[in-house]
């Protein structure tokens, strides 16, 4: 079965490094997504991504975070400068439309731990 | 955004047969219902999706009534492995794809 997957699976960082979380799609999808999950709270939606622009964004998608499509199989997520809370597992999706019944599939996750 | 209501928490023994309603009271016509499973420190995984009536496959039945302003998953004969957290999901678009999950509800299975 196809799956999206995500590199690394645990990063440590100093508060205010730039991290990068990469991420491979599923091969044929053409939406792709970030989410994160704080420990012990429930998943948040960051950001979509369709057509090498972002589609949706939350509010917590502010001007530190940025995506970036680099070539055909990629998908990254950069944290410009980090903070402490940007501690929490990040995932990265992907689903083949970007309508209501085209099914999300998530990658295992990356683990960001700032300290 | 159709906002979704689930319990917080439930348990069940295992080879029980487990029930978990969500209620989405404004879903939109055109919205699909998923509900996915997360085990701690792992991505949500896909379990089923449907529109209306009832959809089955090899691991769960998801039951919507007419109104689709409710469904239900059903897990026949739960497992220890069957603990987890469930997600009910209405998806929605404006012009990308922002699925937003509830606060689930945790499953707990015990021997």
């Amino acid at each position: 079965e196809p799956e999206v997957t995500q590199t690394p699976s645990h990063q440590v960082t100093q508060m205010g490094q730039e991290v990068i979380l990469r991420c491979v799609p599923i091969s044929n999808h053409l939406y792709f997504y970030w989410y994160r999950q704080i420990l012990g709270q429930k998943v948040e939606f960051l950001v979509s991504f369709y057509n090498n622009e972002i589609s949706e964004k939350s509010e917590i998608f502010d001007d530190q975070f940025s995506v970036e499509r680099p070539d055909g199989s990629n998908f990254t997520l950069k944290i410009r400068s980090t903070k402490l809370e940007d501690s929490a597992m990040y995932f990265c999706a992907s689903s083949a439309g970007g309508i209501s019944g085209n099914t999300i599939y998530f990658g295992e996750g990356s683990w960001l731990t700032v300290v | 955004l159709a906002k979704t209501t689930q319990p917080i928490s439930m348990d069940s023994y295992e080879g029980q047969e487990v029930n978990i309603t969500c209620s989405h009271n404004n879903i939109a016509t055109n919205d699909y219902i998923t509900w996915y499973q997360q085990f701690p420190s792992q991505g949500p995984r896909f379990i089923i999706q449907g529109y209306k009536t009832k959809v089955t496959n090899e691991v769960a039945s998801l039951f919507i009534p007419a109104d689709r302003k409710s469904s239900t998953l059903s897990l026949p004969r739960v497992s220890l492995s069957d603990t987890a957290v469930y997600y009910c999901l209405v998806g929605v678009s404006t012009g990308g794809f922002k699925t937003i999950f509830g606060a689930g509800t945790r499953l707990f299975v015990k021997a």
